[in-house]
């Protein structure tokens, strides 16, 4: 099955300054990877998903890039904000019917005001 | 419209005791995965359902653990004679048709076994 890995687990990063998460994947099949955050207390809710037909989305100051090829992609987050804080879940999967989301293991973002 | 829901939003039991959390999808999701995520850590994968296929158990701690889907639609997760280390929450989050298409993740229930 598929196997998601995400680093680093914590990040810390000066309010203003760009923050960058990383994932890999192993199952080279896998075609589509969402990124989750969690809000301390909250739940985990969407905020930017890109499919394998791009190797780049971005949505405002939220940027992902996917590299097939090695088999990993990044979160990018641009002028980072002190609402940013929060848990990143990157996931992976495939277009299968029946075929479930792998999640990583998450990266706790602190950005410091 | 409405979102994931689930029931209750805080359970405290006694060990030993046997617990059920519900969920209820989004109208329509045919994917429906319960989670346990304990305090500061990550989503712990227990249970998957699609559709009308057999569930995806492979993620269940114990014995203790069980989970149905009626009808395609509502979920419970059964915890049996509940231990302290069973204390989490539950999550349970959805999808429509299948593993590409967006989680929606319910508020979870604060389980606390004392």
């Amino acid at each position: 099955g598929e196997n998601v890995e995400q680093h680093p687990s914590t990040l810390s990063v000066q309010e203003g300054d760009s923050a960058v998460i990383k994932c890999t994947y192993s199952d080279s099949a896998s075609n589509y990877f969402p990124w989750y955050k969690q809000e301390l207390g909250k739940r985990p809710q969407l905020i930017i998903d890109i499919r394998s037909n791009v190797g780049e989305k971005k949505d405002q100051r939220i940027a992902v890039t996917l590299n097939k090829t090695a088999k990993h992609f990044s979160l990018h987050i641009t002028e980072t904000q002190p609402e940013d804080s929060a848990v990143y879940f990157c996931a992976a999967s495939w277009d299968n019917a029946g075929n479930m989301l792998t999640f990583g293991g998450g990266t706790r973002l602190m950005v410091k005001p | 419209g409405a979102g994931v829901s689930q029931s209750p939003s805080n359970k405290v039991t006694e060990k030993g005791k046997d617990v059920e959390l519900r969920c209820d999808p989004i109208s329509g999701h045919t994917a429906l995965y319960w989670y346990r995520q304990s305090l500061g850590q990550g989503l712990e994968f227990l249970i998957y359902f699609q559709g009308n296929s057999a569930p995806d158990k492979s993620g269940l701690p114990s014995d203790r653990f069980s989970a149905e889907r009626t009808g395609g639609s509502v979920s419970t997760l059964t915890i049996q004679r509940t231990q302290q280390e069973d204390s989490a929450v539950y999550l349970c989050a959805s999808s429509f048709l299948q593993g590409t298409s967006p989680l929606h993740f319910g508020n979870g229930t604060r389980l606390t076994v004392t």
